[in-house]
């Protein structure tokens, strides 16, 4: 079973710039997540899908950040205009749902961003 | 205070010590609890999940006090590739809320 796969690993643009991350989750799970780690930090919550709907974007840093899960399968998080307090690896994980074992998330590779 | 707080690190053992590590959380209705391992510029994968009073798997085992709101991780007879950040999470269902520690580095040595 193929597991989550992001889009692009690695990603360098100027300040300013748009880049667009992609998620694809596990086929079959409803849930999505997208995390970010800045350097020297922890793991933070950005936001949950169910399906296409967002259940929680409270993690989102500002208006400058857009995701998106249209049909429910594959994800995307626009960055517009990018700036330097975005670089950092931005991870995304997808469940199954509620429940034993299914609450269980499993992560993407990560997509590594740097903004200069 | 952080929701979850883990152990500062890092942690140095010989191979085949014994290391303990604990976690806090400070959400009561936190839910279910999961240990991630996390290798250098690598995604976190599932070490183990903790539901109940906790679980062994081989050399490791979990432990959930929720009494004291706390889970610890026990690595037995550590070997050379347990060496990385060991992740402690807290997922809160009413919210599909989900908290990382800070992580705790583990170096094991010959």
């Amino acid at each position: 079973e193929a597991g989550v796969t992001q889009f692009p690993s690695h990603s360098v643009i100027e300040k300013g710039q748009t880049v667009t991350l992609r998620c694809d989750p596990i086929s079959g799970h409803d849930n999505l997540y997208w995390y970010r780690r800045v350097m020297g930090k922890e793991i933070k919550f950005l936001l949950h899908f169910v399906k296409e709907s967002k259940q929680d974007e409270s993690g989102m840093p500002n208006n400058r950040f857009l995701a998106e899960r249209t049909g429910g399968t594959y994800s995307t998080l626009k960055v517009q205009p990018a700036e330097l307090e975005d670089s950092g690896v931005y991870f995304c994980a997808s469940s199954q749902g509620l429940g034993a074992l299914k609450e269980t998330q499993y992560f993407g590779p990560g997509t590594r961003l740097l903004v200069l | 205070r952080k929701e979850v707080e883990q152990d500062p690190g890092p942690f140095n053992v010989p191979e085949g010590a014994t290391v303990a590590f604990n976690c806090t959380y400070s959400n009561s209705a936190s839910q279910s609890f999961f240990w991630y391992r996390q290798d250098c510029r690598k995604e976190p994968k599932l070490l183990m999940s903790v539901y109940s009073s906790g679980n062994e798997d081989g050399r490791f085992t979990a432990q959930l006090n929720r009494a004291s709101q706390y889970i610890s991780l026990l690595i037995r007879d550590s070997k050379l590739s347990d060496s990385a950040t060991y992740l402690c999470v807290v997922f809160w269902a009413g919210g599909f809320k989900t908290i990382f520690g800070a992580g705790t580095r583990l170096f094991v040595k010959a």
